[in-house]
């Protein structure tokens, strides 16, 4: 069954730094969506995309983050100047449609640790 | 706003007996979508099972089963015959029936299964 695949599953940066989160989608997937779980918390809602332009985002997605997909299969998340309170694993997921109940296929996550 | 509320952190439940997870939400939406993700030690969201709120019969996936109360917007999950494998985060999630809100998730209900 095609999966949705994240990459690095565990990355550790500093306060500060640039990161950089890579997801491979399902194939036929046109909806991509970022979500983020700060440990011991609920599953945030961040960014979804489609048609190559954010299609929603929440409050917590600020400047700081961008997302792209920079090559037709790709899906980047991007966090310019990473603060401590940006720990948290990260998931990429995907959809055939937007609602309609179309289920969200969601990738192992990137467990991101900022020091 | 939409809101899934989980009322219990934790459950625990004894290998080969049945278990029910609670979900209550609120919505204004007369059409949406209901779901409920595994999210086992590996850390990937698996889709469990999915209700359509217009439809009155209580969808059922092997082991896995739902009561839902659309007046009362409670949501809640059963396993039966509950297994080892079955350990993990519960997550119960809406979707509107359209649009572009993105799926809304509750806090989780971590389930150990006791051999």
């Amino acid at each position: 069954e095609p999966e949705v695949t994240q990459t690095p599953s565990h990355q550790v940066t500093q306060m500060g730094q640039e990161v950089i989160l890579r997801c491979v989608p399902i194939s036929n997937h046109l909806y991509f969506y970022w979500y983020r779980q700060i440990l011991g918390q609920k599953v945030e809602f961040l960014v979804s995309f489609y048609n190559n332009e954010i299609s929603e985002k929440s409050e917590i997605f600020d400047d700081q983050f961008s997302v792209e997909r920079p090559d037709g299969s790709n899906f980047t998340l991007k966090i310019r100047s990473t603060k401590l309170e940006d720990s948290a694993m990260y998931f990429c997921a995907s959809s055939e449609r937007q609602g309609l109940g179309s289920p969200l296929h969601f990738g192992n996550g990137t467990r991101l640790t900022v020091t | 706003a939409q809101t899934v509320t989980q009322s219990q952190p934790e459950m625990s439940v004894q290998e080969a007996e049945t278990v029910t997870l609670s979900c209550t939400y609120d919505t204004s939406e007369s059409d949406y979508y209901l779901f409920w993700y595994k999210q086992p030690p590996s850390r990937q969201m698996i889709l469990v099972i999915r209700q359509e709120a217009y439809k009155q019969q209580n969808a059922t996936e092997n082991r896995f089963s739902v009561n839902f109360q659309k007046a009362a917007k409670s949501f809640s999950l059963k396993i039966s015959d509950s297994q080892l494998g079955d350990a993990a985060m519960y997550f119960c999630a809406y979707s509107p029936h359209s649009g572009n809100t993105p799926l809304v998730f509750g806090k989780g209900t971590r389930l150990s299964v006791i051999a």
